[in-house]
């Protein structure tokens, strides 16, 4: 069974730095681009970064840039998100998802909720 | 405000066909596959798998999701999702609270 498992959520300090992961199982996450998507409490859907198959490409969301970074481990099917300098309005669930094509998700995993407060 | 513009609410009965919208511009709805994702209360995501009762279809700017036959279970929130070339990055719609009466 194809799917992704995100890790690494907590509370965390304005300020503070936090690193997710997302976990490949099923597949070989080497063959496609992985992207981060959150959700804050109540709200809608939020594109965050994308790192290409191989690491290469990274593209980042503008409230995210200059803060987060993504990478990838490929032998160990494993993505992940370094948040760094983090602020209240990063409160959110944090998703990974499969890309597919160019413009699309296919594959999503179930969250992991990052709450940055004092 | 998102770079997609959805319906904020949409109901139907059930066994009635809905359409729901997802309105861009040339930078994304009109140049680049539009992807329709699911959410359930309390739970994330999913991708919504067409044929069936499922259907998509685009106009120009405007891509649109057609739920047929439409039943209880169909009650959630939908996401459209595409690419931005102005933006080089992926944008989402606000997206639609679908309840079914």
């Amino acid at each position: 069974q194809e799917q992704l498992v995100e890790s690494g959520g907590g509370v965390v300090q304005p300020g503070r730095s936090l690193r997710l992961s997302c976990a490949a199982s099923g597949f070989s996450s080497s063959d496609h681009a992985i992207h981060w998507v959150r959700q804050a409490p109540g709200k809608g859907l939020e594109w965050v970064t994308m790192i290409s198959f191989d690491g290469s490409i990274q593209y980042y969301g503008d409230s995210v840039k200059g803060r987060f970074s993504v990478s990838r481990d490929n032998s160990k099917n494993t993505v992940h998100l370094q948040m760094n300098s983090l602020r209240p309005e990063d409160t959110a669930v944090y998703y990974c998802a499969r890309g597919k094509v160019v413009s699309l998700f296919d594959i999503w995993g179930q969250g992991t909720l990052v709450t940055v407060s004092s | 405000q998102s770079a997609l513009t959805q319906e904020a609410s949409v109901s139907g009965a059930v066994g009635q066909k809905v359409t729901l919208s997802c309105t861009g511009n040339d930078n994304n709805v009109g140049s680049y596959a539009v992807g329709w994702y699911q959410q359930f209360s309390h739970g994330g995501p999913k991708t919504v798998m067409f044929g069936n009762r499922f259907s998509d279809s685009r106009s120009g700017t405007t891509a649109s999701l057609t739920i047929s036959g439409l039943q209880p279970e169909d009650e959630a929130d939908y996401y459209c999702s595409t690419w931005d070339d102005s933006l080089s990055g992926w944008v989402f719609g606000g997206g639609t609270k679908l309840t079914v009466l």
